[in-house]
């Protein structure tokens, strides 16, 4: 059973379009997270949601645009892609915004073309 | 401002080898720290810990924060090759914050 699945794993696009990366976890969590990865590995938070709302904001271009329908999913939309934004996009979650450990997606490779 | 320092870097040894991964950290609002092993992409949740002085373990890994000191390690005995990845130390805040640092790559070799 995967915990936290991200779909597509493989994104590849031109510079100008608009695409979404969804993210799904199955374990019961309230929080979700949505991190990028930089060329130098590091991990970067760039949003936290907790059961549905807002609780993190990293500072990001506003063309980064998070939604949860529900607690069990936190999709990003990302509009007028540019070459920055390739990295790897990883989805976590836990169980509540104050404890546990975060568990992770395998990520989503996002290329700009 | 927040900072994560993990020593070493990188460490390479042989199967059997006992390592110990060192971690200091300076986090306003410091909740927990957390320790993940990453294996090509996504971390793997190893430990968290939020008292000082309590060592956690998973068998053949164990960790210990000092919060005094600002201080964590992480220990990996009879090493396999199986354990090579990068080890990542993450503080956390009450806000939910992590705070990433570089990791230390550890490899084991048969």
């Amino acid at each position: 059973d995967t915990a936290v699945s991200q779909t597509p794993k493989y994104l590849v696009t031109q510079m100008g379009n608009d695409k979404s990366i969804k993210c799904e976890q199955n374990l019961g969590h309230d929080t979700m997270y949505w991190y990028k990865q930089d060329s130098k590995k590091f991990l970067k938070i760039m949003f936290s949601y907790n059961n549905k709302e807002l609780i993190i904001n990293e500072t990001v271009p506003n063309r980064f645009s998070p939604k949860s329908p529900d607690k069990a999913h936190l999709n990003l939309h990302i509009n007028s892609l540019e070459l920055g934004d390739s990295a790897v996009y990883f989805c976590a979650s836990s169980q509540d915004a104050a404890g546990g450990g975060q568990y992770f997606g395998p990520g989503t490779r996002l290329t700009v073309t | 401002e927040d900072k994560v320092v993990q020593s070493p870097l990188s460490l390479v040894v042989h199967e059997g080898d006992t390592v110990t991964l060192n971690c200091s950290y300076e986090v306003t609002n410091f909740r927990s720290l957390l320790w993940y092993k990453q294996e090509k992409k996504a971390p793997t949740f190893l430990f968290m810990l939020t008292s000082s002085g309590i060592e956690k373990k998973s068998g053949r890994l164990s960790s210990i924060l000092d919060k005094k000191e600002l201080f964590s390690i992480l220990n990996i005995t009879a090493t396999q090759t199986g354990d090579s990845a990068v080890y990542l130390c993450v503080p956390r805040r009450f806000t939910d914050k992590l705070i990433f640092g570089t990791g230390t790559r550890l490899q084991v070799f048969p």
